[in-house]
């Protein structure tokens, strides 16, 4: 069974620095993996999506690496701001019949001014 | 503008009530998925469809029904047989074939009073 971590749970950090958010899973046979942003109270936002067979996804100051073979991704964030205060979940999908998201419980961002 | 529509925003329901939660989309897209979020437990699938006519059970099914007769549309009940049903659902979209995005809506928080 597929499992999704995220570790850490909480982050703080002050306005300009460059962080790394991290993303474990157990199952390496996956389609791809997506990124998203939650706002307090909000749905979620789509940041990047990885295929399976891509290494790595920029947009803007984000950067999402997958190295499937580790079960491992990154979310580099460059030249934090304080907008970037939100949850970041990361989630897989599946390689097989059914058409899954599995989920990770997210990290707690907080950019300080 | 194309994007995914849940209402409504806040949902109240009684002991013993069926409530039903809207899910609408006009981004064409074939899949459909409800996932419920509680705090510290991330996201966990209630039902998807892949496909109009057709639905599976997800994780935590149980006290939940779902149809899909309009590929636009999913929407959520929450049965009186849910004993825990105060949390916030967020329905998702993708099309459905294997490595593609999926996109959220705004939820619905429901709360049991």
């Amino acid at each position: 069974k597929q499992e999704v971590t995220q570790i850490p749970a909480a982050l703080s950090v002050p306005e300009g620095e460059n962080l790394v958010l991290n993303c474990s899973f157990t199952d390496s046979a996956i389609y791809n993996l997506q990124w998203f942003r939650q706002d307090p109270g909000k749905g979620l936002t789509s940041l990047l999506l990885i295929q399976s067979s891509q290494r790595e996804q920029t947009s803007g100051r984000l950067n999402a690496s997958l190295d499937k073979s580790s079960g491992r991704s990154t979310l580099y964030i460059a030249a934090s701001q304080p907008g970037d205060s939100a949850t970041y979940l990361c989630a897989v999908r599946n390689s097989g019949a059914t058409n899954k998201l599995i989920f990770g419980t997210g990290t707690l961002l907080a950019v300080q001014p | 503008d194309g994007g995914i529509t849940q209402s409504p925003k806040y949902l109240f329901r009684k002991e013993g009530q069926n409530v039903t939660l809207s899910c609408e989309q006009n981004l064409n897209h074939d899949a459909m998925y409800w996932y419920r979020q509680d705090p510290g437990q991330g996201l966990r699938l209630i039902y998807y469809s892949q496909i109009v006519n057709d639905f599976q059970k997800g994780d935590i099914a149980e006290g939940y029904s779902v149809s899909r007769e309009k590929k636009e549309s999913f929407p959520l009940t929450v049965t009186s047989a849910q004993k825990n049903p105060t949390a916030f659902y967020l329905c998702a979209s993708s099309m459905g074939q294997l490595n593609t995005e999926a996109f959220f809506g705004q939820g619905t928080r429901l709360t049991v009073v």
